[in-house]
């Protein structure tokens, strides 16, 4: 089955760019789907289609895939950005969505 | 607004059964299909099961294939997932979601997600 790979924790102070990595066999021949969870809560969509935001969404976020690598970018990183961010794609070989393991973002 | 409010979590023995629902409001319930995904407490997210909007199409993660069941009644805009079978790996937090685009056009994100129902699963 397709394995999509996120480091564990990635870190930033505040006002840097964070800037978390999911990797996967020719993902960037696929749609990528970001979640954003912060602590105690539900997983909330914060890019979808590899670069598009729901509204609502800060422009701070964006994203970007291409070869084996896809990139979640959050600019100007706020103390309210912290939080868990999983990243989504569909496998069409087995027709069922995967996850990546999931990034810790911790605001320094 | 698009609401998803999931119950039916509690603590049950290994070897019980549990029945989850999802009440969905805000949107035609009958045009989307609907996804169950877990979570371990402080692990990532897992699949776990999807239904299409006319349920003609039903899908399972083999970890809990043959034990689930996933059901929709669009009467009452709600959804299911009967638990069979339960071991301590069962024990998750877990969500209902709604896939972005209508009918056959489901291969794609979820959005939104409900709370989640914590399932507990020990002796």
């Amino acid at each position: 089955s397709y394995v999509l790979t996120q480091p564990p924790s990635v870190s930033v102070a505040p006002g840097e760019t964070a800037r978390i990595t999911c990797e996967g066999y020719k993902i960037g021949g696929k749609s990528v789907h970001w979640y954003q969870q912060k602590a105690g809560q539900a997983p909330v969509l914060v890019v979808y289609d590899d670069d598009y935001r729901p509204a609502g969404v800060p422009e701070r976020f964006s994203g970007s895939n291409s070869g084996n690598t896809a990139t979640l970018t959050v600019t100007r990183v706020e103390a309210g950005d912290e939080a868990d961010y999983h990243c989504q794609v569909w496998d069409n070989s087995s027709d069922h969505p995967v996850f990546g393991g999931g990034s810790k973002l911790t605001v320094l | 607004e698009v609401q998803l409010v999931e119950s039916g979590g509690v603590v049950v023995q290994p070897g019980g059964s549990l029945r989850l629902s999802c009440a969905a409001s805000g949107f035609i319930f009958d045009d989307y299909a609907m996804h169950w995904v877990r979570q371990v407490p402080g692990k990532g997210l897992e699949w776990v099961s999807l239904i299409s909007w006319d349920d003609s199409i039903i899908y399972y993660a083999d970890s809990v294939k043959g034990r689930f069941t996933i059901s929709r009644d669009n009467s009452k805009d709600s959804l299911y997932l009967q638990m069979n079978s339960l071991t301590t790996a069962d024990t998750a937090f877990y969500y209902c979601a709604k896939a972005a685009r209508t009918y056959s056009n489901f291969r794609n994100w979820f959005d939104p997600w409900g709370q989640g129902t914590l399932v507990t699963v020990s002796s």
